[in-house]
C-alpha cells in the first residue's frame, strides 16, 4: 500500500528564508504528485501538479521537483513571507492495490514570522 | 468560475439523525470523491466515483453512503450519524482518475459535529 511521508512535520522560520519541504512515497508507480496548501480550517488549494514524466514545475516563488525512482519530491519556497504560513500537503495518485485512491501525506505546518 | 461547492459549510446534529452533505462541480469532471480530515490522521478517502452510477469504497467507508445520479453532483449521506463521524469533510473532483495531467480540485469543506 502506498505511504506518503512529509518531513518536517512543522517548521518556523523568519521572513525571507528559502525553504525546502520534503515528501517521500513508497510506491514509485504513480501518475502524478500534487502539492496543496491548506489554511487552518479551510479547503485545499492546489499549488503545483507534477506528472510522472516531469522532473519539476514552477509557479512564482514555488518550485516542485520529482524524483520518481527514489520516491521523493521537494517543494522549494523562495524568499518566504508571512502570508506563506499554512500547512502544505503532498498527494500522489497511481494505480495501487486495485484502486485509484490518492494518498496524502500528513503535511508540513509552516509558520513564517516577520 | 470553475469550482467545487459543498453545502452546508457547518452542521451540528445529534446522533442518529440522517443528514446529507451536497457536493457539486461545474467542470464536467468524471471523477469525484469524499474525504474526511481528522487531527493526527490526515486526509482519508471515504468514497469515490469514476462516473455516473459508478461508485466505490475508499479507505474509510463505514457509516457513509453516496450516490452519483448526475455527473456534476455527488452527495454524501450519513444515515445514522455517530459522534465518531465528527470531522472536517471535503469533496474533490478531477477530470478522470488516471493520467498524469489530472489535477484534483477541492471544495471548501464541511465541518460536521455530531452530538
Amino acid at each position: 500500500k502506498q505511504e506518503v511521508t512529509q518531513i518536517p512535520a512543522a517548521l518556523s522560520v523568519p521572513e525571507g528564508e528559502n525553504l525546502v519541504l520534503n515528501c517521500s512515497f513508497t510506491d514509485s508507480a504513480i501518475y502524478n504528485l500534487q502539492w496543496f496548501r491548506q489554511d487552518p480550517g479551510k479547503g485545499l488549494t492546489s499549488l503545483l501538479l507534477i506528472q510522472s514524466s516531469q522532473r519539476e514545475q514552477t509557479s512564482g516563488r514555488l518550485n516542485a521537483s520529482l524524483d520518481k525512482s527514489s520516491g521523493r519530491s521537494t517543494l522549494y519556497i523562495a524568499a518566504s513571507q508571512p502570508g506563506d504560513s499554512a500547512t502544505y500537503l503532498c498527494a500522489v495518485r497511481g494505480w495501487a492495490g486495485g484502486s485509484y485512491i490518492p494518498t496524502f501525506g500528513r503535511g508540513t505546518s509552516l509558520i513564517v514570522h516577520p | 468560475e470553475a469550482q467545487v461547492t459543498q453545502n452546508p459549510r457547518y452542521l451540528i446534529t445529534v446522533t442518529g439523525k440522517k443528514l446529507t452533505v451536497t457536493c457539486s462541480q461545474n467542470m464536467n469532471h468524471e471523477y469525484m470523491s469524499w474525504y474526511r480530515q481528522d487531527p493526527g490522521l490526515g486526509l482519508r478517502q471515504i468514497y469515490y466515483s469514476m462516473n455516473v452510477e459508478v461508485t466505490d469504497k475508499g479507505d474509510v467507508p463505514e457509516g457513509y453512503k453516496v450516490s452519483r445520479k448526475e455527473k456534476r453532483n455527488f452527495p454524501l449521506i450519513l444515515e445514522s450519524p455517530s459522534p465518531n463521524q465528527t470531522s472536517l469533510y471535503f469533496c474533490a473532483s478531477s477530470l478522470s482518475p488516471a493520467g498524469g495531467y489530472n489535477e484534483q480540485f477541492f471544495g471548501p469543506g464541511t465541518r460536521l459535529t455530531v452530538l
